[in-house]
Order: C-alpha cells, then sequence, then structure tokens
C-alpha cells in the first residue's frame, strides 16, 4: 500500500460544476496538509495549508482533513476551465517544508 | 521579487554519465529542497538544505547529492545515472522551511 493513494483521473467536469479531489493516506503521523496545483511543464502552487484536522476555506476552495479515517478532500467551486490542471495533495509528518509526501496527483479538466 | 529558477531546461544525458542540476531560490529564502517527479506520479522528496546544511533527505542512494551556497541557490548532483532517473527535478525554496515556492524544473532523460 503506498503512503498517499489519489484518484489519478482524469476528471473532467462542465464549467461551474462543482468538484471533489481526495487523498487517503496510511501514515498517522502526518499533521500538515497541503494541496497544490500543477499546470503542464510548470512546478506545483501552494493552494491550501491545513494543520490537523478541520476545514479552510480561501475563495472557491475548501480543503477539508479527518485524521480520524486518514481522508483529506480539496472542493472546487464554480468550477473554470483555468482550473484544468494536476491536484497534488501533500503531508508531512514534522514540520511545514520538511519530508512532504506527494500523492501521485488527479487530472482535472474543466470543459467550457 | 524573483521567483525560483533552475538549469537547464531540458537535459539528455547517457546512462553511467553524471548530471548537475542548478536551483536559484526567490529573494531572502534560506531553504531549498529538491524532488524527483516521474511521469504520472507526484514529486518525491530527495533532500532539503537549511543554511548550507543538509537538513533532511527522502529515500534516494547517495549516487544524488547536493551542496547550498552562500546565497542560497543550490545544486543537485546525480553521479552513474541511470534509466530510471529521467524525471522533472524540481527545486523549492522557502524562509526557515516554511512555505514551499517551486520553480519550473529541469526535465532528465537519460538514454
Amino acid at each position: 500500500q503506498k503512503e498517499v493513494e489519489q484518484d489519478p483521473g482524469p476528471l473532467s467536469v462542465p464549467e461551474g460544476a462543482i468538484v471533489s479531489l481526495n487523498c487517503t493516506y496510511s501514515n498517522s503521523a502526518f499533521q500538515y496538509f497541503m494541496w497544490y496545483r500543477q499546470y503542464s511543464r510548470k512546478g506545483p502552487e501552494l493552494l491550501m495549508y491545513t494543520y490537523s484536522s478541520g476545514n479552510k476555506e480561501d475563495g472557491r476552495f475548501t480543503a477539508q482533513v479527518d485524521k480520524s479515517s486518514k481522508y483529506i478532500s480539496l472542493f472546487i467551486r464554480d468550477s473554470q476551465p483555468s482550473d484544468s490542471a494536476t491536484y497534488l495533495c501533500a503531508m508531512s509528518a514534522h514540520n511545514y517544508g520538511q519530508n512532504f509526501v506527494f500523492g501521485p496527483g488527479t487530472r482535472l479538466s474543466v470543459l467550457p | 521579487e524573483t521567483g525560483v529558477t533552475q538549469s537547464p531546461t531540458h537535459l539528455i544525458k547517457t546512462r553511467g554519465q553524471q548530471v548537475t542540476l542548478r536551483c536559484s531560490s526567490q529573494s531572502g529564502h534560506n531553504t531549498v529542497s529538491w524532488y524527483q517527479q516521474a511521469l504520472g506520479q507526484g514529486p518525491q522528496f530527495i533532500f532539503q538544505y537549511y543554511r548550507e546544511e543538509e537538513n533532511g533527505r527522502g529515500n534516494f542512494p547517495p549516487r544524488f547529492s547536493g551542496l547550498q551556497f552562500p546565497n542560497y541557490s543550490s545544486e543537485l548532483n546525480v553521479n552513474a545515472l541511470e534509466l530510471d532517473d529521467s524525471a522533472l527535478y524540481l527545486c523549492a525554496s522557502s524562509l526557515d522551511r516554511d512555505e514551499q515556492y517551486f520553480g519550473p524544473g529541469t526535465r532528465l532523460t537519460v538514454t
């Protein structure tokens, strides 16, 4: 079993749809949870950062962490074609910025 | 403010050769992390340098080595290249190991 699992997609949705992206993990020591967006031929960019369990909202993006189920989610409301990218979850046990473990990424296409 | 830059953009090497990849961190940042991203996979942590000292290492063999300079730029060196080393190599910089900003990566192909 991989340490972090993520549905690779691709996921295609119409513009304006609500998108749900999910990751599961096996290491209960993870405390820091991140979502990155990666456009083709670019480096990942940080979208959301959450420490421990709970929800966090930033504009159209909401991140949820359920440590008891070892499950994290990213919701995108009113999805736009510019949201088309690969979404990577990442997590870390000790310190933000160190020893991240990334999921394999989910490719999302938002169709106009 | 200058973002994270990496050079070269693309590189083709032969199995058994050695390669050096370079990263210039964002202005004011003192921490650099290196990642390997194989096609269709998420990035895998190689190591991190903080104030010129190695500060954490992932599950990569010793032929992957690095260096951080006094200006906090960094190099990743890979010896005895193998076909499986073909990947996108990403550098990320941060201030005091906080939020990371990624560069565009170097695409390495080993033939």
